[in-house]
């Protein structure tokens, strides 16, 4: 069956850039979303298509794709930015599937 | 403002019945599909179940086809989760997500969610 891939935790440290990754077979066909969450709060969308940032969201967090990855990368991390990213996509079924989450650390 | 709030939650056990409800407002509810998401504690999130707008295309995850039920009252603007036979692994707060405007498909607003505690 379809699945995404993260890696479970990355680490940046304050101000640096750091790059969170999504793979999966159907990211080949269908963008990924991004999606912040923090301790006791509702995940929030922070990118989707091809690099959409919603309302709100600062523009140091951009979105990328090739083949079957997805990246999520945050450009100078601030300390709010301490979180767990969870990416999502569609598969050819119209089913959606979300990746195991990435927990990031701001150093 | 979109509002999305989920209730219906609580402890329940294992083999019974519960019903969730979402109430929606702020948006035209019936314009957008709608989806149930978990989230197991300490866990990553869980895609349940979608409906489209007008009922017309419903599908489920896996792990609970056939003992879920998904539904939608465009005339009361919320959107429902029947669930049966549930499980200890069905414990999780269970998020109301509304879908953008079709294609790329993403969701834009999330509810606080309901928690669902499958015990005995």
């Amino acid at each position: 069956s379809s699945e995404l891939t993260q890696d479970p935790a990355v680490s940046v440290a304050l101000g640096q850039t750091v790059r969170i990754t999504c793979q999966g077979d159907n990211l080949r066909n269908y963008y990924a979303s991004w999606y912040q969450q923090k301790p006791g709060q509702a995940p929030v969308l922070v990118i989707h298509g091809r690099n959409n940032r919603p309302s709100g969201i600062p523009d140091r967090f951009s979105g990328s794709n090739s083949k079957n990855t997805a990246s999520l990368t945050i450009t100078g991390a601030q300390a709010e930015d301490e979180a767990d990213y969870h990416c999502n996509s569609r598969d050819s079924s119209g089913k959606h599937l979300f990746g195991g989450g990435t927990k990031l650390t701001v150093l | 403002e979109v509002q999305l709030v989920e209730s219906g939650g609580g402890l329940v056990q294992p083999g019974r019945s519960l019903r969730l409800s979402c109430a929606a407002s702020g948006f035209t509810f019936d314009d957008y599909a709608m989806h149930w998401v978990r989230q197991a504690p300490g866990k990553g999130l869980e895609w349940v179940s979608g409906i489209s707008w007008n009922s017309g295309s419903i599908g489920y995850a896996d792990s609970v086809k056939g003992r879920f039920t998904t539904s939608r009252d465009n005339a009361k603007n919320s959107l429902y989760l029947q669930m049966n036979s549930l499980r200890a692994e069905d414990t999780a707060l269970y998020y109301c997500v509304k879908e953008s405007l079709g294609a790329p498909y993403y969701f834009d607003y999330w509810g606080q969610g309901t928690l669902v505690t499958v015990s005995s």
